[in-house]
């Protein structure tokens, strides 16, 4: 499977701020995804990171608070913008490899808002 | 759009028996059924998964069940082992290779 590789692996943030979370994969990928897992509680599905056109987002999440890029097949940023406590969260990048289509996910980016 | 229900949250099971874990789902359109195991401060791992044309499928002593008509799925693990404990996440996916989870299982495996 591919080596998914997040940073910041973690990070404390102040509220108002923005951070950005870097994805990179080791091979080329045609989907890729981003996924939060607040504390304690199951994943959810942030949005679909679409190579040179504009991110595909599920309901509850928009851009202007979770923009995303996607340059290339091996890279993705998320940005989470203007953070209030309510974000902290695990922010995890994922990947959908192969032709049985299993979904891989990297370490994650674990973000505390103060 | 698809709904997936997980149960138990949590579970707690002596070293060697089984544990089974069941999940629901509402969309008779998934396909494709992943379940995952998360470590504490770990990624989800997949383990396993089952695609609709099965019905069954093991690998060692975990082994996974769907029901399609019913819509509903199971893991099943055998010969429990500590290094068992760990949250469960079961999924279903929704179209262009997009997963829903479940709320996830906790297991707890007591020597």
């Amino acid at each position: 499977s591919a080596v998914i590789s997040q940073k910041p692996s973690r990070d404390i943030c102040q509220r108002g701020t923005s951070l950005t979370i870097q994805c990179q994969v080791d091979s080329q990928v045609t989907m890729m995804f981003w996924y939060r897992q607040q504390p304690g509680q199951s994943l959810t599905l942030i949005a679909t990171a679409n190579q040179g056109s504009e991110a595909t987002y599920e309901s509850g999440f928009v851009i202007d608070k979770f923009p995303i890029s996607r340059p290339n097949l091996t890279f993705s940023t998320l940005t989470v913008s203007n953070m209030s406590p309510e974000d902290s969260s695990i922010y995890l990048c994922s990947v959908s490899q192969g032709r049985t289509g299993e979904l891989f996910f990297g370490e994650g980016s674990r973000l505390t808002v103060l | 759009g698809e709904n997936v229900e997980q149960h138990p949250s949590t579970l707690s099971v002596q070293e060697g028996d089984s544990a089974v874990i069941k999940c629901t789902y509402s969309d008779s359109a998934s396909n494709y059924f992943p379940w995952y195991k998360q470590e504490l401060g770990k990624r989800p791992q997949l383990i396993i998964d089952i695609r609709s044309n099965v019905g069954e499928k093991k690998d060692q002593r975990i082994a996974v069940t769907l029901n399609k008509t019913a819509k509903h799925f199971s893991l099943h693990i055998t010969e429990t082992q500590p290094e068992d404990s760990a949250v469960y996440f079961c999924a279903a996916d929704q179209g262009a290779q997009k997963l829903v989870f479940g709320q996830g299982t906790r297991l707890t495996i007591n020597p």
